[in-house]
């Protein structure tokens, strides 16, 4: 799988869109963008996946440049339960596909009241 | 989304015992289930690769005879933890896909809530 860098924290104000970038230059035609956030001991939850169209869905909204080289994970109005820590995962699709993910460092995103 | 419940969510245990740690897809059935590893101020790092009916597949460097994986059903995955000792400390978690909704490519895993484990 591509490998992936972000930032490693990030700011944002109550109520303002939250913006998170991911770097994957190295990604290949057949890998998924999958974003997933880790709240402070709890397990990883999935938010939002694509291939090359922007996604939206009830959480979040994917923005995946045109040359799949990086992506942006918004989160339109942060709430301080958005704070996390959000990981970027590039996955390949393969025949069998029962493979584990390969988490980054990841962003720590916190929420300012 | 379908659900994975992980038992205990925390556990305390002496040094050289073993904890059992219980996976279960709740909703749907999971032919592989994975279990990860987080230490604190750490990524989560794959630790094996539990197929139900076959043996578990396991990463580098992760000793299969010290964590033994248990895929009894589609439902059921079982870690344990043999012989414990204080750097086994961590965060244990496991995740699971459906394959009701097409089968690997373009799903998303599900994760259990972890299982804190304290090897005192």
């Amino acid at each position: 799988d591509a490998k992936t860098t972000q930032p490693p924290s990030m700011d944002c104000a109550e109520g303002r869109a939250a913006n998170l970038p991911c770097n994957h230059s190295t990604i290949s035609g057949n890998e998924y963008v999958y974003w997933y956030r880790q709240i402070h001991s709890q397990g990883p939850q999935y938010i939002i996946h694509g291939l090359k169209n922007n996604e939206t869905n009830e959480m979040a909204s994917l923005i995946i440049t045109e040359d799949r080289k990086s992506s942006t994970l918004i989160l339109p109005h942060a709430t301080l339960r958005d704070t996390a820590v959000y990981y970027c995962i590039v996955r390949v699709i393969s025949g069998g596909g029962a493979d584990g993910l390969t988490f980054g460092k990841g962003t720590h995103l916190i929420i300012q009241p | 989304g379908a659900v994975v419940s992980q038992h205990p969510s925390w556990v305390i245990c002496k040094s050289g015992t073993s904890v059992k740690i219980e996976c279960r897809s709740l909703d749907f059935q999971a032919t592989t289930m994975f279990w990860y590893r987080q230490f604190p101020k750490q990524s989560l790092m794959l630790m094996a690769t539990s197929n139900e009916g076959s043996k578990a597949t396991y990463e580098q460097g992760v000793e299969k005879d010290k964590f033994l994986i248990n895929h009894a059903s589609l439902t059921l995955s079982t870690l344990t933890v043999t012989s414990a000792h204080p750097e086994d400390s961590s965060f244990y978690i496991c995740s699971a896909r459906d394959l009701a909704t097409g089968g690997w490519v373009n799903t998303e895993a599900f994760f259990g809530q972890g299982t804190r484990l304290t090897v005192v």
